[in-house]
């Protein structure tokens, strides 16, 4: 079965830190990863997909096969990026998406 | 349309009462999902539906817990007989599947149940 692993709950940085996010994923089939993220009294929104190799407001996260990772990161962290993270798994045949426990990103003064 | 809208926002109910969320996905979009989040967790998949047809539940949904997109539109998700471990965040989520891979998942903001 699938499962995705964030292992921080929290993660404090001052502005103008680097950030990572990590995020590791079990599936034996080929997987679709995302990072999901959810701001204060709004809804989650889709940040980015692995596949679109893209950066979104800073943020990028690559792919490791050999590590089965998706870490997100950004080189410098900035008050809005304050957030709850999300990573997500997408496996086709079930259409679904697993979710891990999130990280609550905390970006201080 | 503004986007998924979900009512009630919030719904306190006592043990063994039955409710009912509803879903309005974003128009046109023809698959419908339902997650529940518990406190400290991710979302978690329940059920979705393609159209009006109910293609897969996950195990989390009990019997209690039923489902329905009678047109292909709005969805309703009614929970039987609550129970307090009910209590929790309910996500609606819709996307347009135009097959292959994956199509954006759109949320709603959610009916957070309490039972007392």
């Amino acid at each position: 079965a699938q499962r995705v692993t964030q292992p921080e709950k929290l993660l404090s940085v001052f502005k103008g830190a680097p950030v990572e996010l990590k995020c590791n994923y079990s599936y034996s089939g080929s997987p679709e990863l995302f990072w999901y993220v959810q701001y204060s009294r709004q809804r989650l929104q889709l940040l980015l997909r692995h596949i679109s190799r893209e950066s979104i407001k800073g943020f990028t996260a690559d792919l490791n096969k050999g590590e089965t990772s998706f870490h997100l990161k950004k080189p410098f962290a900035q008050e809005e990026d304050s957030a709850m993270y999300y990573c997500a798994l997408y496996t086709g045949t079930a259409s679904k998406l697993t979710f891990g426990t999130g990280t609550r990103l905390q970006v201080t003064l | 349309d503004t986007g998924v809208s979900q009512n009630p926002r919030h719904k306190i109910t006592k043990r063994g009462q039955n409710v009912t969320f509803r879903c309005d996905p974003i128009s046109e979009h023809n698959r419908l999902y339902w997650y529940r989040q518990t406190l400290g967790q991710g979302p978690e998949f329940l059920t979705y539906f393609q159209n009006e047809a109910q293609l897969e539940k996950s195990r989390l949904l009990s019997d209690r817990f039923s489902a329905e997109r009678p047109k292909g539109s709005f969805s309703t998700l009614e929970i039987q007989r609550t129970e307090q471990g009910d209590s929790a965040m309910y996500l609606c989520a819709s996307s347009s599947w135009t097959g292959g891979s994956y199509n954006e998942q759109f949320f709603g903001p959610g009916t957070r149940l309490t039972v007392l």
